[in-house]
């Protein structure tokens, strides 16, 4: 089975500060993506990346930044968090971007006061 | 007008309905229709995957695509409380581009 593997499940930040959120997938799968859920709002997607290094804006990028050095590891990261940062953070991968069939991991709960 | 239309509910039905889901969308692109279901505190899982019109089994789900009015829909037969959650519809052109997810509809079958 994929395994779609979220570092912090929920995690307490305060304004200002730099977040780090991990995703890591077992799979090989070439594509990774990084989504926030928020009420009313439904899935938005924030960056995704096809391949090693490299990185698409979704609809939502501003206020976020990606890194993938490595083919298994897609991370989000907060430079400056704020509070309408608050929510439901969700990575997914998938075989090809032409792939409809996406892998989520549980998700991350962050909260910033 | 947004890409996918869904209606957040929250829709609650007696075990054993049948229970209908909907989603209308404007891009005569979508040629990839998905369904997702996310249970609370979880992430999305694939339900059902459809290609362009017709009709798609899978035991108790039906999904349903009509290109021509822009409709897709998801059938639950004899409803369990185990399929409680929100469902999310998700399309996709032919390109690789990103899925478009619909908001979601969270649904409660009541024992």
């Amino acid at each position: 089975d994929v395994k779609v593997t979220q570092s912090s499940r929920y995690l307490v930040k305060r304004t200002g500060e730099k977040v780090f959120l991990e995703c890591v997938q077992d799979m090989d799968h070439e594509n990774m993506f990084w989504y926030r859920q928020d009420p009313g709002l439904g899935l938005r997607l924030i960056y995704f990346s096809y391949d090693v290094k490299m990185k698409e804006k979704g609809d939502i990028p501003e206020g976020y930044s990606v890194s993938r050095e490595k083919k298994e590891r897609f991370s989000l990261i907060l430079e400056s968090a704020s509070t309408n940062q608050t929510s439901m953070y969700l990575c997914a991968s998938s075989l090809g971007l032409g792939s409809g069939e996406l892998f989520f991991g549980e998700g991350s709960r962050l909260t910033v006061l | 007008q947004k890409e996918v239309e869904q209606d957040p509910g929250p829709l609650s039905v007696p075990e054993g309905a049948i229970v209908s889901l909907n989603c209308t969308y404007s891009n005569s692109a979508f040629q990839y229709f998905m369904w997702y279901r996310q249970y609370s505190r979880k992430g999305p899982e694939l339900l059902m995957y459809t290609y362009s019109s017709g009709n798609k089994e899978d035991g108790r789900f039906t999904a349903q695509v009509d290109k021509s009015s822009k409709y897709i829909s998801l059938f639950i037969r004899d409803s369990q409380p185990s399929d409680s959650a929100t469902y999310l519809c998700a399309m996709k052109n032919s390109g690789n581009t990103p899925l478009v997810f619909g908001k979601g509809t969270r649904l409660s079958v009541i024992a």
